[in-house]
C-alpha cells in the first residue's frame, strides 16, 4: 500500500505570493490533517478534513485554508505569504472509522521557503 | 488533550536498550498514549500506541504504569538509525471527531557508536 504522498517536496516563493500544497492520503483513509513545523514553534496542527468537510482547525490566520476532494485528496493554500510562513508542511492521513485508537500516518512533507 | 513531559535529550549506546520516559499525569480514561519519532526533516513516523496494557510490536515496546500517569518506550537494541526526536502524545481514541495530535518538544535521542 502506498504511503501518504505530498507534492511538491520543495518550494520557493516570495513574500506576497500564494502557494498550494497537495496531499494524497493512504488508499481508504478519509481523514487528512495538516501540520506546520518550524524551529521556533515546533509541530502545530493547522486543520483536519473528513469527507470533504473541515472538522477541526488550529490557531492560524485565515490566510491558511484547505479543502478536500471526493477522492480524499487534500490541498492547502497559503495566501499573501510572509517570511514567517517558511516551514515544513506535513500532511497526515487516518481512517477514523477503523478500530479505536486509530493511527495517523505522515507524509514526507513540503518544505516551503519564503524569500 | 492531556499534556506530556519528556526529557529534552538522551544518549544511548548502540546495541543497548533505549528507554524513553514520558509523564502524562492528567491523562483521562479514554485517552491513548502514542509514540512517534521524527528523523531529521522527515515526516513523523508512528511507532506504537496503547491504552492501559503493555504493547509490543516489531519496532518497540510500550510500558504503561498501572495508574497510567507515565509510560516508557523501549527500543530493545538501538541502532544508529534510531537517532531521532521521539514524541509522546496522549489523545482521545474515539472513532469520530478529534484527529488532532498535539506535539510537545519531544526527546532527542542520540545513539552513540
Amino acid at each position: 500500500k502506498a504511503g501518504v504522498t505530498q507534492t511538491p517536496r520543495y518550494l520557493i516563493k516570495t513574500r506576497g505570493q500564494q502557494v498550494t500544497l497537495s496531499c494524497s492520503p493512504i488508499s481508504g483513509h478519509r481523514s487528512v490533517s495538516w501540520y506546520q513545523q518550524t524551529p521556533g514553534q515546533g509541530l502545530q496542527f493547522l486543520f483536519e478534513y473528513f469527507s470533504e468537510t473541515q472538522r477541526n482547525k488550529g490557531n492560524f490566520p485565515g490566510r491558511f485554508s484547505g479543502r478536500q476532494f471526493s477522492n480524499s485528496r487534500s490541498e492547502m493554500n497559503v495566501s499573501t505569504l510572509e517570511l514567517g510562513d517558511s516551514a515544513l508542511y506535513l500532511c497526515a492521513s487516518s481512517n477514523p472509522l477503523g478500530t479505536l485508537g486509530n493511527i495517523q500516518y505522515f507524509g514526507a512533507g513540503t518544505r516551503l521557503s519564503v524569500l | 488533550d492531556a499534556k506530556t513531559t519528556q526529557p529534552t535529550s538522551m544518549d544511548c549506546a548502540e546495541g543497548r536498550a533505549a528507554n524513553l520516559p514520558c509523564n502524562h499525569s492528567t491523562i483521562s480514561g479514554n485517552e491513548y498514549v502514542y509514540w512517534y519519532r521524527q528523523i531529521h526533516s522527515q515526516g513523523p513516523q508512528y511507532i506504537i500506541h496503547g491504552l492501559k496494557n503493555n504493547e509490543t510490536n516489531e519496532m518497540a515496546s510500550l510500558i504503561i504504569t498501572e495508574d497510567r500517569k507515565s509510560s516508557t518506550l523501549i527500543l530493545p537494541h538501538a541502532t544508529l538509525r534510531d537517532t531521532a526526536v521521539y514524541y509522546c502524545i496522549v489523545r482521545e481514541g474515539s472513532n469520530f471527531g478529534n484527529e488532532k495530535l498535539t506535539f510537545g518538544t519531544g526527546t532527542r535521542l542520540t545513539i552513540i557508536p
